[in-house]
């Protein structure tokens, strides 16, 4: 167990509609990573948060957006669903900004 | 675009053989991490190397790391069929940014 939490393990949609993913970061850990895994592909990173702030941004669409709120937990929030924003989402937290990455289980989202 | 690149993309050996991945990056870094991913699951951290670090051993890992040729290389020795998972390289970018490689899909025939 990394001790990072994400949820739902599992989401299904439609295209158009909007979802919110979660991710409790290790305790202590101020970072928050968010990527995206495609079916047998790399990690494409998406955004980073540091204690609050927005540290980094990768090729995070606009239609994507997140967030860190005062209690260190971050959303991820996915809006008009296309059929290729299907992948495994996942969060990784981290103490400082570039050591040991803890990564969740994901969040295998499935737009049909 | 990505920074760390694996190679090969793909590896298959016997039991038992030892196994070498690499990895190679643009720009300037800190630290060098190396991750495994089981299929489907979140990634594992297998080791962080410095960049002012040459080698670094854990356990049947051993990683090394030219700032030079900006590459690094992960050797998984005397493989067991559990070490079947994809190999991803990350570095920092010196940006605060984790980022990851395409991975090297491993697999430990019996």
């Amino acid at each position: 167990d990394s001790g990072v939490t994400q949820t739902p393990k599992h989401l299904i949609t439609a295209t158009g509609q909007r979802v919110t993913l979660r991710c409790s970061p290790r305790s202590g850990d101020l970072s928050v990573y968010w990527y995206q895994q495609s079916l047998d592909q790399g990690l494409q990173f998406l955004i980073q948060y540091y204690n609050g702030e927005e540290r980094a941004k990768g090729n995070i669409l606009e239609r994507f957006s997140a967030q860190q709120f005062p209690d260190l937990h971050s959303e991820l929030n996915l809006s008009s669903l296309e059929l290729g924003d299907s992948a495994l989402y996942f969060c990784a937290s981290t103490q400082g900004p570039t050591t040991e990455a803890f990564f969740g289980q994901g969040t295998r989202l499935t737009v049909v | 675009s990505q920074q760390g690149e694996e190679d090969p993309q793909a590896l298959s050996i016997q039991e038992g053989e030892n196994a070498t991945m690499n990895c190679s990056y643009k720009t300037s870094i800190n630290n060098l991490q190396w991750y495994r991913q089981n299929s489907g699951r979140g990634l594992v951290h297998l080791i962080l190397i410095r960049s002012n670090e040459r080698e670094k051993h854990s356990g049947r890992l051993r990683v090394t790391l030219d700032t030079s040729k900006k590459s690094s290389s992960l050797l998984i020795t005397a493989s067991r069929a559990a070490d079947t998972a994809s190999y991803f390289c990350a570095t920092d970018q010196g940006a605060q940014k984790l980022v990851f490689g395409q991975g090297t899909r491993l697999t430990i025939n019996p």
